[in-house]
């Protein structure tokens, strides 16, 4: 069953600690996403990875770090510096170099980020 | 990007088809028109995208106007389950702008 798969599906984090988000794929995509939402808003895009060993940062990469070691994941890091981590974050891949939807985002089911 | 203009919320009622229209007009040649949903706490689910075209799968329809400057997606025939939050996305497929601009999009709520 191919897919993008999150977890966990909520994440607690008390201030100061840093703590990290999974997000695997199994569609062979090269490239992949990490993207925040707040509340009533739209997506917002922290890091980005278009090939193994390689990333990008977004709009609003501060307070985060990723790393692609895989072509299957591409964890997130929310580091202690990021002074506002709660929101929803999600994960997406894409086909990037190949097929006619080489551009289509196909996204994971979310990680819900709380800082107690 | 092009930056989309849709509705904030539209109703429908259970088995009608639901049009929900998309303004794009700074549309540009190389540009695609995707579409996404969001249901509430779940990640965006990609429906459907075009470029001049009309589209349809299993999902959904795609209606580009000849202009491109306008779209219009149709649900067929809307059950309860479509109840969400559906983002027009105007993409240059293969450019270096990796990321998709979601706006605030249209919530669709079907009604029994």
């Amino acid at each position: 069953d191919g897919g993008i798969t999150q977890s966990p599906k909520y994440l607690f984090r008390k201030e100061g600690q840093n703590v990290t988000l999974s997000c695997e794929q199994n569609l062979n995509h090269d490239a992949m996403y990490w993207y925040r939402q707040d509340p009533g808003q739209g997506l917002r895009l922290i890091y980005y990875s278009q090939i193994v060993n390689d990333f990008q940062k977004g709009d609003i990469a501060e307070g985060y770090s990723v790393s692609r070691e895989k072509k299957e994941s591409f964890p997130l890091t929310v580091t202690s510096a990021q002074k506002n981590p709660t929101a929803f974050y999600l994960c997406a891949s894409s086909p990037r170099y190949s097929g006619t939807s080489k551009e289509t985002q196909y996204f994971g089911p979310g990680t819900r980020l709380l800082v107690l | 990007d092009a930056k989309t203009t849709q509705p904030p919320s539209m109703d429908c009622a259970e088995g009608r088809a639901a049009n929900l229209p998309c303004n794009h007009s700074t549309i540009s040649g190389n540009e695609y028109v995707y579409w996404y949903r969001q249901i509430h706490s779940q990640g965006p689910q990609y429906i459907i995208h075009g470029l001049k075209n009309n589209e349809t799968n299993e999902m959904a329809s795609l209606i580009i106007t000849e202009d491109r400057k306008s779209s219009t997606l149709i649900l067929p025939h809307a059950t309860l389950r479509d109840t969400a939050v559906y983002y027009c996305i105007v993409h240059n497929s293969g450019g270096s702008n990796y990321k998709l601009t979601f706006g605030k999009g249209t919530l669709l709520t079907v009604n029994p």
